[in-house]
């Protein structure tokens, strides 16, 4: 099946850097989420961007969307070691009337302090 | 207000044992979902309810069994389980369709 896919896989930064990540996918979509999992538990949802938005923020979040490009990012600012988490992109999907959440594999993100 | 909850949260098996996993939702959401999630795989959809007493296959239902007889839990069966249903498992909800997704804290399940 369609998947989202994150890049980098895996990223480590000093705390007050800031982070990007990428996500990319492959067909129309109706939305854009964005999940975070801290290591056992369960994902967090952070963000939610809509087909027809370009940009949203949140908090320390700022998330892009290209339509064009098939793709969003994933900024969080002035990094803290609590971010250490790996992330995941969730495309939302129409088909047939249904719809369908496509996750991504994630980016592990490591902020050491 | 607890959000979702799974139990049990750890579970080994033998091949060939069945098991249900509860997950309960207090948020009156229509929607729930079971995922499994796999090294490298991201999450996958196991089987998916757009409320109560209704049931819809996923990518990944072989070998799983779900009920919905109230709108507050869904239940995920393994009638006989296989090595390759090792796996953590997620249950999720929302209130409506393409809407944020709330999961559980996983049951991590290991069939030897």
């Amino acid at each position: 099946s369609q998947q989202g896919e994150e890049d980098p896989q895996a990223l480590s930064i000093q705390e007050g850097e800031n982070a990007t990540m990428n996500c990319s996918y492959k067909t129309s979509i109706n939305n854009l989420q964005w999940y975070r999992q801290n290591s056992g538990r369960g994902l967090v949802h952070l963000i939610l961007i809509r087909s027809n938005e370009r940009e949203k923020h949140s908090g320390r979040l700022r998330v892009t969307l290209d339509t064009s490009k098939k793709s969003s990012s994933l900024l969080i600012t002035a990094s803290r070691a609590a971010d250490t988490a790996s992330y995941f992109c969730a495309t939302v999907e129409t088909t047939s009337g249904t719809y369908k959440y496509i996750f991504g594999t994630g980016t592990r993100l490591k902020v050491l302090a | 207000n607890a959000g979702v909850t799974q139990t049990p949260k750890f579970r080994v098996l033998k091949t060939g044992q069945s098991m249900t996993l509860l997950c309960a939702q207090d948020m009156n959401h229509e929607y729930m979902y079971w995922y499994r999630q796999d090294p490298g795989m991201g999450l996958r959809l196991i089987h998916y309810s757009v409320g109560e007493g209704t049931t819809a296959k996923g990518e990944v239902p072989d070998g799983y069994n779900v009920s919905r007889l109230k709108k507050q839990n869904f239940l995920l069966g393994l009638e006989s389980a296989a090595p390759s249903q090792t796996s953590v498992y997620f249950c999720a909800s929302s209130y409506s369709r393409a809407e944020k997704l709330f999961f559980g804290s996983g049951t991590q399940l290991s069939v030897l």
